[in-house]
């Protein structure tokens, strides 16, 4: 099956400081999607992004399909950043069901 | 229509007993995925519906596990004679049939076996 890797796995910033989240993934996929877990563990979207570039207010994200990775981009964190974000992947030929990878855990320091 | 919904958000129990979680997906959408989450990993597949049909279960699915959606409107996922490690967070997420396959999450019910 599919493997996702994230990188780096925890990550402490400063506020104000910007950073960026790096999702890889092993084979072609038709889906891909950007989620932030809150503290309470509900997963919420972030970015629905197969291909191309979104932004979205401080976040943005840029899927580069043909070489099967994604950046996500955070700038002037806040500590309201804190949370683990995840990267999701999935198939048309795979009833389009998430893999997700093992996340990135943030501290945004005050 | 607020999202999807999952029903309880938090459940103990002991050990042996029986639970049951619901879960209402967005209104329009058809598909229907139920997922596991252990501390320190990501969400891990258990089973999908289209509409009223189970059309896939994971592995990671035991015989004490069953999913309904009879009407495919909302969902149960029950698991029987449970044991300590089916402690976990179990999410329902739902998704419309269409080109836009972009998946809403509930807030997730959190079951711990004690």
């Amino acid at each position: 099956g599919i493997q996702v890797e994230q990188s780096p796995p925890d990550l402490i910033l400063q506020e104000g400081a910007n950073s960026t989240l790096r999702c890889n993934f092993s084979d072609s996929v038709n889906n891909l999607q950007w989620f932030h877990q809150n503290p309470w563990g509900q997963l919420i979207n972030l970015f629905y992004i197969p291909s191309g570039t979104k932004q979205n207010g401080r976040l943005s994200a840029t899927t580069v399909a043909t070489e099967r990775y994604s950046l996500l981009y955070i700038s002037s964190s806040q500590t309201t950043d804190s949370g683990v974000y995840f990267c999701a992947v999935s198939r048309m030929d795979s009833s389009y069901k998430l893999i997700f990878g093992s996340g990135t855990r943030l501290l945004v320091r005050p | 229509d607020t999202g999807v919904s999952q029903d309880p958000r938090h459940k103990i129990t002991k050990r042996g007993q029986n639970v049951t979680f619901r879960c209402d997906p967005i209104s329009e959408h058809n598909r229907l995925y139920w997922y596991r989450q252990t501390l320190g990993q990501g969400p891990e597949f258990l089973t999908y519906f289209q509409n009223e049909a189970q059309l896939e279960k994971s592995r990671l699915l035991s015989d004490r596990f069953s999913a309904e959606r009879p009407k495919g409107s909302f969902s149960t996922l029950e698991i029987q004679r449970t044991e300590q490690g089916d402690s976990a967070m179990y999410l329902c997420a739902s998704t419309e049939q269409a080109m836009n396959t972009e998946a809403f999450f509930g807030q997730g019910t959190r079951l711990t076996v004690v």
